[in-house]
């Protein structure tokens, strides 16, 4: 997959405060994939983008897919302390390419 | 439904030595990926398999890591001999390769500390 440019590296918030993580391409994606991995843990698949546009949500996890397909965002609404971790996106070429990931973005949450 | 499963979880051995890190997919998956992750930088894809055959090696560090799948359920990463800079978490992943990107399911990582 491309290479994929994440923003910023390291976040703290307030509980309660909102969260988003920037996921930046100079060529077009065919896909997105969002991960999450918590300290200690591995990766856990979140959710896949793949068209134009796209905006999902999963509870307060909102996901979308820039028009240019050229970019993507994950914004979480009034974090909680189960939030904390790791936040990747991640690009392949389709099919059984190996994804490619970005440096992702570290949530630490302040009580 | 079993996860993958990764083996060992941790491993700590003297530079030199000849470590290999096992891997079983996820059944009915026809994909596996080995990344290794450190602080500096992050996962790094080193090999993918596609039907038990090696797709893409670029990422492989250098000759002294090889990898296999010796059947569709099974894979090894060896480093021989391993030395102090491939200390890092090495995960192994499989998933279900169709169209447009698949999901990847991920094992704990194999924690490797050489010294």
């Amino acid at each position: 997959g491309q290479q994929v440019m994440q923003i910023p590296q390291y976040q703290h918030v307030q509980e309660g405060e909102d969260f988003t993580t920037y996921c930046n391409s100079s060529t077009t994606l065919s896909n997105i994939q969002w991960y999450k991995q918590r300290p200690g843990g591995h990766p856990v698949f979140l959710i896949q983008l793949v068209k134009s546009g796209e905006v999902k949500k999963q509870k307060r996890l909102t996901f979308q897919f820039g028009e240019a397909k050229k970019n993507s965002s994950l914004h979480i609404t009034a974090t909680q302390t189960t939030d904390v971790g790791t936040y990747f996106c991640a690009n392949s070429g389709g099919g059984a390419d190996g994804l490619t990931f970005g440096k992702g973005t570290h949530l630490i949450i302040q009580p | 439904d079993a996860g993958v499963i990764q083996s060992p979880r941790h491993e700590v051995t003297e530079m030199g030595q000849e470590v290999t890190l096992r891997c079983k997919l996820i059944s009915g998956h026809n994909s596996l990926f080995w990344y290794r992750q450190t602080m500096m930088r992050g996962l790094e894809l080193l090999i993918y398999f596609n039907n038990n055959v090696p797709i893409d090696d670029s990422g492989m560090p250098e000759d002294r890591f090889s990898a296999k799948m010796p059947n569709a359920s099974f894979s090894t990463l060896k480093i021989q001999p391993s030395e102090p800079r491939d200390s890092a978490v090495y995960f192994c992943a499989s998933s279900f390769a169709r169209g447009r990107g698949s999901p990847l399911h991920f094992g704990n990582g194999t924690r490797l500390t050489v010294t």
